[in-house]
């Protein structure tokens, strides 16, 4: 079954650590997405990425860092510069063609204490 | 820039239509969508309408978009318990960096009995 994998699906850290967070994709697509989701505010795009090794910041990407060596997995760090880092995060990915469908994760919620 | 609003909630009874509505900035946007997303879950893609349309139906959903008012909503008739959902709009814009959605606030749906 081709989809898009979050893991863990719930993740507990302590004020201070960096975390790692993993979205792998078996959709063959080129684009992938990092969401931030908090109550009342919608989605916030973190990072995105078009291509293998080249990323872009999004419009909430200060305390976050990202890589993409590889088409099918995109982490994401949280890192302890992050102010206020618990929250739902949410990946996505795209296909080349069509209408500009993105394609969603299950999801890991994070909770910093 | 790009900003998308909706209200924040919606409560309607079974069986009655239920009108969600948003309103866009991008007047270049090609796509707007329109996804839900269930309790602690990732976000499906439910339908989405090109520029340069004024309305899609599919099956009990119906979408309208007034592009001079820049101005989505989507109709969801004979509404259902299994309803019950969080519906997020969506427009699509091309960055220097690539193709990105843009997301509202999500409007909370009720469906009580």
């Amino acid at each position: 079954d081709g989809g898009i994998t979050q893991s863990p699906k719930y993740l507990f850290r302590k004020e201070g650590q960096n975390v790692t967070l993993s979205c792998e994709q078996n959709l063959n697509h080129d684009a992938m997405y990092w969401y931030r989701q908090d109550p009342g505010q919608g989605l916030r795009l973190i990072y995105y990425s078009q291509i293998v090794n080249d990323f872009q910041k999004g419009d909430i990407a200060e305390g976050y860092s990202v890589s993409r060596e590889k088409k099918e997995s995109f982490p994401l760090t949280v890192t302890s510069a992050q102010k206020n880092p618990t929250a739902f995060y949410l990946c996505a990915s795209m296909p080349p063609d069509g209408y500009n469908e993105q394609f969603f994760g299950p999801g890991t919620r994070l909770t910093v204490l | 820039g790009e900003d998308v609003e909706q209200s924040l909630f919606l409560s309607v009874r079974e069986g009655d239509s239920s009108v969600i509505n948003c309103t866009y900035t991008d007047s270049s946007s090609t796509y707007l969508y329109w996804y839900k997303q269930e309790p602690g879950a990732g976000l499906q893609l439910l339908t989405y309408i090109f520029s340069n349309m004024d309305m899609k139906q599919d099956q009990r959903l119906t979408v309208l978009l007034n592009k001079k008012d820049k101005h989505l909503s989507l109709r969801i008739a004979d509404t259902q318990t299994g309803d019950s959902a969080i519906y997020f709009c969506a427009e699509s814009t091309i960055t220097g960096g690539g193709n990105k959605l843009t997301f509202g606030t999500g409007t909370q749906l009720k469906v009580e009995l």
